[in-house]
């Protein structure tokens, strides 16, 4: 199966500062990358994901980046508020015709700091 | 409104009982996931289905069975729950996108605490 590492498991920022997280997989195939966000109590939710085919994607203050060869993709939030404290998944995935291999990493939880 | 709901919310139940996690989805989705979380803490799949009577088991060992008899529902059963299986539990449901884009919609979870 899929071996997949999320750094680090927590990161505490300055509200304003950028903060990074990075995921790290293992199986070659995989070809979806999206991360998930998830508030304090509350449901994972999809915040950006990025295909194989695209090195990286923006939304307004959050980025994502892939390097294929290097199999590992990282979160960026610039401009960090105190909203975006929660838990960070990521979730490399692996198509193969109908069948989806998804495994989510271990999380990493992000304190903004007032 | 297209959602996915989970009920109960919150369970409390002795040793040895048994009991049904209900998950519904109003979003028409195929694809269904039971995911069991320790608060903040990773996510372990534990059971999917890609359609109606399609079931797997997921990545983590678990003693709960489940059913897909209808595209909407996907019920979750502990048939003699023990203290170890306190945990949340959380139902997803997806729909594939363009390319490879599949988002997963999770329903608020179940908190379970086996006393």
């Amino acid at each position: 199966g899929e071996n997949v590492e999320q750094h680090p498991s927590t990161l505490s920022v300055q509200e304003g500062d950028s903060a990074v997280i990075k995921c790290t997989y293992s199986d070659s195939a995989s070809n979806y990358f999206p991360w998930y966000k998830q508030e304090l109590g509350k449901r994972p939710q999809l915040i950006i994901d990025i295909r194989s085919n695209v090195g990286e994607k923006k939304d307004q203050r959050i980025a994502v980046t892939l390097n294929k060869t290097a199999k590992h993709f990282s979160l960026h939030i610039t401009e960090t508020q105190p909203e975006d404290s929660a838990v960070y998944f990521c979730a490399p995935t692996r198509y193969s015709g109908s069948a989806r291999q998804l495994t989510f990493g271990s999380g990493t939880q992000l304190t903004v700091l007032p | 409104e297209a959602d996915i709901y989970q009920t109960p919310r919150y369970l409390v139940i002795g040793t040895g009982k048994k009991i049904t996690l209900e998950c519904s989805q109003t979003m028409g989705h195929d694809k269904m996931y039971w995911y069991q979380q320790d608060p903040g803490m990773e996510l372990h799949l534990i059971h999917y289905s890609y359609g109606v009577n399609s079931t797997e088991k997921g990545d983590l060992s678990s003693e709960s069975t489940v059913s897909r008899i209808r595209t909407e529902h996907f019920p979750l059963t502990l048939e003699s729950a023990r203290p170890s299986h306190t945990s949340q539990y959380l139902c997803a449901s997806s729909e594939p996108g363009q390319g490879y884009q599949e988002t997963q919609y999770f329903g608020p979870g179940t908190r379970l605490l086996v006393l």
